[in-house]
């Protein structure tokens, strides 16, 4: 069965400084990745996701992931962090489902908060 | 476009109690999902239909569990009789049949508490 660890349940930086979320996943085969946002009385937004090619992945919001295969990694980035990035941030691997869809197995999440 | 809609957006109930739970997908979806998020935990799947039918409902904790999606439109979740380890965040998503190279869309939860 597939599972994701998300190593840091807080972070907290500075606004303008470099940001980097991690995330390991164990997955089976080649894996669908994915990174949401929630922030405060929204749903989870997409951020970007990752099936295959180009291993360096570009999202909204000047995010981007890179995916390692070799250390199971699919860590987020951002060069330069904004105050409206504060929000919980989940990682997500998806497994193809009988009929169709696909369902999601997340990390607990990370809870980002930006200094001023 | 109109996203995902849930309602109630909170809900506390009492112990025993029956709740039902809401979930409008994107119009056109056919795949939509239940998640729900227990508090200090990850999101966790529950089930998924496809149009009307229950495609895997291998994440349904229990048989007080009951979902339903009348005529692949909009989905129910009920929840008889409540518990308090029911309490968390379930979420909805909906996303167009695509396999595993698709995007789930999600609403914003509803956060339900049983006391």
């Amino acid at each position: 069965a597939q599972s994701v660890t998300q190593p840091d349940i807080h972070i907290t930086v500075s606004e303008g400084a470099s940001l980097e979320l991690r995330c390991n996943y164990s997955y089976g085969a080649t894996p669908y990745l994915f990174w949401y946002v929630q922030s405060p009385g929204q749903g989870l937004q997409l951020l970007l996701k990752y099936f295959s090619g180009d291993t360096l992945v570009q999202g909204i919001k000047g995010f981007e992931a890179e995916f390692k295969r070799s250390q199971s990694s699919f860590n987020l980035r951002k060069p330069s962090v904004h105050w409206s990035d504060a929000a919980e941030y989940f990682c997500a691997v998806g497994a193809g489902l009988t009929g169709g869809g696909n369902k999601l197995t997340f990390g607990t999440g990370t809870q980002l908060k930006v200094e001023l | 476009e109109a996203g995902v809609t849930q309602f109630p957006s909170h809900s506390v109930i009492e112990k025993g109690q029956t709740v039902t739970l809401r979930c409008d997908p994107i119009s056109g979806h056919d795949n939509l999902y239940w998640y729900r998020r227990v508090m200090g935990k990850e999101i966790k799947f529950l089930l998924h239909f496809v149009k009307e039918s229950k495609q895997d409902e291998s994440g349904m904790p229990n048989n007080r569990f009951l979902a339903e999606r009348t005529g692949g439109t909009y989905s129910t979740l009920k929840v008889q009789p409540a518990e308090l380890e029911d309490s968390g965040v379930y979420f909805c998503a909906s996303s167009q049949a695509m396999g595993g190279a698709e995007t789930q869309y999600f609403g914003p939860g509803t956060r339900l508490l049983v006391l």
